[in-house]
């Protein structure tokens, strides 16, 4: 079965360019998560999705990031316009929506670098 | 200047010997606890779960322990193997608050030969 797909796995750009990473989830599966992990602050929930409905998104650093889920098999994260400070590994998790806890299965991320 | 990152607290291990990976969680509201295995260039993958209501669950060669008088979670890996060399984190998840977890900062596991 095909997991959490992210693409891209790398992404180099410089400083004030657009950055899109994209994430299809499990089939089936509900909600959607993303996620950002630094060596500073470890893994850091960024916003997350029910039914493509964004639920949570305190943890979205400021205005520069935003999030899409279009319909129940995409996502986007975007950077705009990205500073040095976003390098970090991006991941995207997925797990199905039931009364309670679900694991989430997480893709293997996209490693950013803002030049 | 450089930034300083994490620290990582490093397990030692001897091939075949037990692991034990401590966590102490900080909500005494959670419901449940998680434990997460990443290996390097990878994302976490699921390794068990336990619910509040429980002291104990064991899996494949794995054992969680949860102590909610202080807070204390471990991870128990039997016969510990090259391939379990990774960073363990455990997570919280809070009733009512969907899927969303909190993460601590992780515990590198190093399995000497």
């Amino acid at each position: 079965d095909a997991g959490v797909i992210q693409s891209p796995r790398h992404e180099v750009t410089e400083m004030g360019q657009e950055v899109t990473l994209r994430c299809k989830p499990i089939s089936g599966h509900n909600s959607l998560f993303w996620y950002r992990q630094t060596m500073m602050r470890g893994l850091e929930l960024l916003i997350y999705f029910n039914n493509n409905v964004p639920i949570d998104d305190s943890g979205m650093p400021e205005d520069r990031f935003s999030a899409k889920m279009p319909n129940a098999s995409f996502s986007t994260l975007k950077i705009q316009p990205s500073e040095p400070r976003d390098s970090a590994v991006y991941f995207c998790a997925s797990s199905p929506l039931a009364g309670g806890w679900q694991p989430q299965h997480f893709g293997d991320g996209t490693r950013l670098s803002i030049l | 200047g450089e930034s300083v990152g994490l620290h990582l607290p490093t397990l030692s291990v001897q091939e075949g010997d037990n692991s034990i990976i401590n966590c102490a969680y900080s909500n005494s509201a959670s419901d449940y606890f998680i434990w997460y295995k990443q290996e390097s260039g990878k994302g976490p993958q699921f390794i068990i779960d336990i619910r509040s209501n429980m002291d104990k669950r064991q899996g494949q060669r794995v054992t969680v322990l949860l102590n909610k008088t202080v807070k204390h979670l471990s991870l128990q890996i039997a016969a510990t193997q090259p391939g379990d060399s990774a960073v363990y984190f455990c997570a919280e998840n809070m009733p009512g608050g969907g899927n969303k977890l909190t993460f601590g900062t992780g515990t590198q596991l190093k399995v000497e030969l």
